[in-house]
């Protein structure tokens, strides 16, 4: 079963809007990290946040964690079309062992 | 540059041809990770080696195997390859501390599996 699970599964927006996408998991965490994938190529770590941290933030990135409601949520400000990927959040479930969410499309429109 | 390096990039093999995948790191990361990514979906974690120690997920079939012959190096091995295997196979390194949880992973670039 999936520990994180994304939603909107796709989006789709003009180039300058912000892109915000949240992800929901099931069991208690230590921390919960965000990644992103162009088509056909590896992971690329975005962001970690811990539980103790509420808000984190990375160049264009914003990260939320709400630890109560077992949600988190990626904000992308002024998108570019570069931002084009899928993204995914992945929390631990134990061990060293990461799972992931099914992820986020994301298209920006030039 | 540190990084994790895959090979091969795509790799073709016939239904049933034992296939290997390889995977190596300078990154000296003493966790490895095997993920097999099918399209538009999650990696699934095949198992992974923290150190020595192989840990092998429950649902991972036996067709799939792995070695670890030192820190920098890990295998893929399918002993027998079904068009059900055809796949992106993602290898990722990651330290951690043994009193420590899942931390943030450096992905290679993915070997492109094909299965004819």
């Amino acid at each position: 079963s999936q520990q994180g699970e994304e939603d909107p599964q796709a989006l789709s927006i003009q180039e300058g809007e912000n892109a915000t996408m949240n992800c929901s998991y099931k069991t208690s965490i230590n921390n919960l990290q965000w990644y992103r994938q162009n088509s056909g190529r590896g992971l690329v770590h975005l962001i970690l946040i811990r539980s103790n941290e509420r808000e984190k933030h990375s160049g264009r990135l914003r990260v939320t964690l709400d630890t109560s409601k077992k949600s988190s949520s990626l904000l992308i400000t002024a998108s570019r079309a570069a931002d084009t990927a899928s993204y995914f959040c992945a929390a631990p479930t134990g061990g060293f062992k990461t799972i992931f969410g099914a992820g986020t499309r994301l298209f920006v429109k030039a | 540059d540190a990084m994790v390096i895959q090979n091969p990039r795509y790799q073709v093999t016939q239904f049933g041809k034992p296939v290997t995948l390889s995977c190596s790191q300078t990154l000296n990361h003493n966790v490895m990770y095997w993920y097999q990514q099918k399209s538009s979906q999650a990696p699934k974690l095949l198992f992974h080696y923290y150190d020595k120690d192989f840990n092998n997920e429950a649902d991972t079939p036996d067709n799939f195997q792995s070695r670890r012959p030192n820190t920098s190096f890990c295998f893929l091995d399918i002993r027998s390859p079904g068009l059900g295997d055809a796949a992106m196979y993602l290898c990722a390194t990651s330290r951690v501390k043994a009193s420590g949880g899942a931390n943030e992973q450096f992905f290679g670039p993915g070997t492109r599996l094909t299965v004819l």
